[in-house]
């Protein structure tokens, strides 16, 4: 099975503010990469795939990065409605996600 | 609008059975492949479960392959999950989802992300 680490675990940030979410994966996955906003009690919400596509109606402070086992998520310019949990997921073999990240307000 | 909503979800003892339902609405659910994905309270996401748009081929996790049954029912449009032998470990917020299509370079194909998902269905396994 791959596995897929993301780090750090929680990060804090400030509105306007940048920040890099790094997911790792166990073997090599080509570019087969997604990220997923999700927020308490709702569903996961897919932001980009193929490690740096924007899924339809995602804002482009949002950018994927990365190739093989290393990919990361940046958000520039930190909105309120952006401090959620972010998850990766690989879909080189069959689907695995990461831990996932929460990102709070500082 | 795309909308797909469970059901079915409930407290039941270690051991017993339980079948999800998820509806699909505002798109053609016979061309996408569904998912069911599931969350423990306080964790994070585990896929479980995926099914063709035909209903072959299916997959399962590990973790529920020999309990839990995959099916779907493209004239109503409805996704199931059939759920046996549960255990503690399997009570989590259930979700199904669709696998996003991408049909602008041609012929449509499955890029296997979860592009739409309903709003989840609890299932707790306790005595």
């Amino acid at each position: 099975d791959i596995q897929m680490t993301q780090s750090p675990s929680t990060l804090s940030a400030s509105v306007g503010g940048r920040v890099t979410i790094t997911c790792r994966a166990s073997q090599y996955i080509i570019k087969w990469l997604a990220w997923y906003q999700q927020k308490p009690g709702k569903a996961p919400k897919l932001l980009i795939y193929e490690t740096s596509t924007l899924e339809n109606g995602v804002p482009s402070r949002f950018s994927g990065n990365g190739s093989g086992t290393e990919f990361t998520l940046t958000i520039t310019s930190l909105q309120p409605d952006d401090f959620a949990t972010y998850y990766c997921q690989q879909y080189a073999y069959l689907y695995t996600f990461g831990q996932g990240t929460k990102l709070e307000i500082k | 609008e795309v909308q797909l909503v469970e059901s079915g979800g409930g407290l039941v003892q270690p051991g017993g059975s339980l079948r999800l339902s998820c509806a699909a609405s505002g798109f053609t659910f016979s061309s996408y492949e569904m998912y069911w994905v599931r969350q423990a309270p306080g964790k994070g996401l585990e896929w479980i479960s995926y099914i063709s748009s035909v209903g072959s081929p299916i997959y399962y996790a590990d973790s529920v392959r020999g309990r839990f049954t995959i099916s779907r029912d493209n004239v109503k449009n409805s996704l199931f999950l059939h759920m046996n032998s549960l255990r503690a470990e399997d009570t989590a917020v259930y979700f199904c989802a669709r696998a996003k299509l991408d049909c602008s370079g041609g012929p449509c194909y499955s890029l296997v992300v979860f592009d739409s998902w309903g709003q989840g269905t609890l299932v707790t396994v306790s005595s």
